[in-house]
């Protein structure tokens, strides 16, 4: 059974340009989740989808935006990039019962200069 | 919201010793308490979990307690070896609300020393 998948591994940004993540679940899985992992730092929550909707969103701001397509896969858009947007974001598929464990991503490490 | 504490931040043990990480939460509520992996340049991955109407768990050296009264939980991990090297997250959730989103500790740096 293939993991959750997540492209680029790799992404380098200027600071005010936009930036695009991508996240492929696990087969069966209807459940996304979006985590920023600063350097150093834990997992902080931003988004949630399930079933094509967002069901929770964390403390961010606006300009971090994502969508769920048909097939469950995801992605994640930071608008208007700051360099404290730097960081690894890692993307988790659950199959959205309450207590179904959430299985990540190898993330994508984003460089904002 | 959920608040998670995690201590030790970080925590270096000898070969064969045991080591424990221990968490706290505020929501009396939450009913499911994952722990997870973390190694250089990858995802965290999920080692252990505990639902709260049992007080314990184990995977072979790896076993996790859970005590509702005091809103606590414990990674125990028996006869480390170096390859238990790792970021450790613990985390808890209240499900049956619809907003369901897992709140994490903020991770335990352990070295096993060789």
């Amino acid at each position: 059974e293939a993991g959750v998948t997540q492209s680029p591994t790799h992404l380098i940004k200027t600071r005010g340009q936009q930036a695009t993540l991508r996240c492929s679940p696990i087969s069966g899985h209807t459940s996304v989740y979006w985590y920023q992992q600063a350097l150093g730092l834990g997992l902080q929550f931003l988004l949630w989808y399930d079933e094509g909707e967002e069901r929770n969103r964390g403390n961010f701001p606006p300009r971090f935006s994502g969508r769920q397509f048909p097939n469950y896969s995801s992605e994640l858009n930071v608008n208007a990039l700051e360099l404290e947007d730097s960081a690894l974001y890692l993307c988790a598929s659950s199959q959205g019962q309450d207590d179904s464990p959430l299985h990540f991503g190898n993330g994508t490490r984003l460089t904002v200069t | 919201g959920e608040n998670v504490e995690q201590h030790p931040s970080t925590l270096s043990v000898q070969e064969g010793d045991s080591a424990v990480i221990k968490c706290t939460y505020s929501d009396s509520a939450s009913n499911y308490f994952p722990w997870y992996k973390q190694e250089l340049g990858k995802g965290p991955q999920l080692i252990i979990d505990i639902r709260s109407n049992v007080g314990e768990k184990k995977d072979q050296r790896i076993a996790v307690t859970l005590n509702k009264t005091a809103k606590h939980f414990s990674l125990h991990i028996t006869e480390t070896q170096p390859e238990d090297s790792a970021v450790y997250f613990c985390a808890a959730i209240r499900g049956g609300t619809g907003r369901r989103a897992l709140t994490f500790g903020s991770g335990t740096r352990l070295q096993v020393q060789p």
